[in-house]
């Protein structure tokens, strides 16, 4: 079965303690992608990833990295996490074909205390 | 810069059609997509518009005209299980810019 996976689902965590959230793709996918989603802002992009060792900054960047040493696998990164990153995060993955469609991971809830 | 805008909310009566636009201010615009999320969910793609005019998928069609920087998804025999929130998105080959949403509550 195609799919996305992410872990952890759910993380409460203190500020400054650094964090590393998983995605993982079994679609043989080239292009990966993180995104933030809080109350009335929609879906803001963080990262993206064309290819493997290939990363660019989307909207919201700030507090976060990430790395492609490999295809299926896009880690987020949080160095030192801050309260304003409490949110829901949700990785993503699309077919270099047919590159409309995003494939949406089942999300993180990440609270920061 | 890119910006999307949308009702924030729509309410339909259970077997209604119902219009969520969605105009869009960007630069280099490639495409409009939708999606559906419901309560604790993952969005869903829905449907995509690269050139102008409708394409219908079903019981949804979304709409583009490019002329005039707007786009709609029209859910058509409305059933219970369409109450969700649904994105318009800008969809670029690089970046993926969503608006912020609108929440669609059906009614029975």
């Amino acid at each position: 079965e195609a799919q996305v996976t992410q872990n952890p689902r759910y993380l409460i965590t203190v500020t400054g303690k650094k964090l590393t959230v998983t995605c993982s793709q079994n679609m043989n996918h080239e292009y990966m992608s993180w995104y933030r989603q809080d109350p009335g802002l929609g879906l803001r992009q963080i990262y993206y990833s064309m290819n493997v060792e290939v990363t660019d900054k989307g909207d919201v960047p700030e507090g976060y990295k990430v790395s492609r040493k490999e295809k299926r696998n896009f880690p987020l990164i949080l160095e030192s996490p801050s309260p304003n990153q409490t949110s829901l995060y949700f990785c993503a993955t699309r077919g270099s074909t047919s590159y409309n469609e995003q494939f949406f991971g089942p999300g993180t809830r990440l609270t920061v205390l | 810069g890119q910006s999307l805008e949308q009702p924030s909310e729509v309410t339909a009566v259970e077997g209604a059609i119902v219009q969520i636009n969605c105009t869009y201010q960007t630069s280099g615009f490639y495409g409009l997509s939708w999606y559906q999320q419901h309560d604790g969910g993952a969005p869903t793609f829905l449907s995509y518009n690269a050139l102008d005019g409708l394409e219908e998928t079903g019981r949804f069609s979304s709409f583009l005209s490019r002329s005039d920087s707007y786009g709609y998804l029209l859910l058509q025999e409305l059933q219970m299980k369409d109450s969700a929130s649904y994105f318009c998105a800008d969809t670029g080959r690089r970046a993926l810019t969503f608006g912020s949403g609108t929440r669609l509550q059906v009614q029975p």
